[in-house]
């Protein structure tokens, strides 16, 4: 799987956007950008992902560049309970074999606060 | 999404004995995994548990610390063997869900001493 960088930590203010930036720029044609957040003491959630058009759902929104070698995760309104670690990262999507498997960086740590 | 209840949540455990660690899915699941979270870190994949044959390790991880198991396609476990304080960690199985990618379970919050 590409690499991702992503900063350590950002902070938000409750009910602003928290806008949260990964690089992957050596990503393949075939790898989908996958986020998922880990709240303090769970197991990671799944948040997102996509290949190459914008995708939204209702936890998030993906913006990724025309290049790919980019991407932005958006939640619209933070609240407190948005406070995790946010991992970034690539997969390929073809199935079979190592192709499953998820490699996890150290993520971005979101602090939401009142 | 595929529901995971995982066993036991957290344990406290004495040096020199062995964990095992269950993993129970609501639904038939082809891939499973199991990771380790130590400390202030991120995860790292310890193996992929097939159903019907040997799990596949990751580099720095051996069958004979970490022995595992999967006799179906709703059930895992996994075994640490020989505890160390350098084992205590947070373990996390997962399973590959077609509709979102991946689903973990709560964990496993080990504590050796």
């Amino acid at each position: 799987d590409a690499k991702t960088t992503q900063p350590t930590s950002m902070d938000c203010a409750e009910g602003r956007a928290a806008n949260l930036p990964c690089n992957h720029s050596t990503i393949s044609g075939n790898e989908y950008v996958y986020w998922y957040r880990q709240i303090h003491s769970q197991g990671p959630q799944y948040i997102i992902h996509g290949l190459k058009n914008n995708e939204t759902n209702e936890m998030a929104s993906l913006i990724i560049t025309e290049d790919r070698k980019s991407s932005t995760l958006i939640l619209p309104h933070a609240t407190l309970r948005d406070t995790a670690v946010y991992y970034c990262i690539v997969r390929v999507a073809e199935s079979g074999g190592s192709n499953y498997k998820l490699t996890f960086g150290k993520g971005t740590l979101l602090t939401v606060n009142p | 999404s595929a529901v995971i209840s995982q066993k036991p949540s957290r344990d406290i455990c004495q040096r020199g004995t062995s964990l095992t660690i269950q993993c129970q899915v609501d639904s038939q699941v082809t891939m499973m995994f199991w990771y380790r979270q130590q400390p202030g870190q991120s995860l790292t994949l310890i193996a992929t548990a097939n159903q019907g044959s040997e799990a596949t390790y990751e580099s720095g991880f051996v069958i004979d610390k970490f022995p595992i198991s999967r006799p179906n396609l709703t059930f895992s476990t996994l075994t640490v063997s020989n505890m160390s304080p350098e084992d205590s960690s947070i373990y996390l199985c997962s399973v590959v869900d077609s509709n979102y990618g991946y689903t973990f379970g709560s964990g496993t919050r080990l504590t050796v001493v």
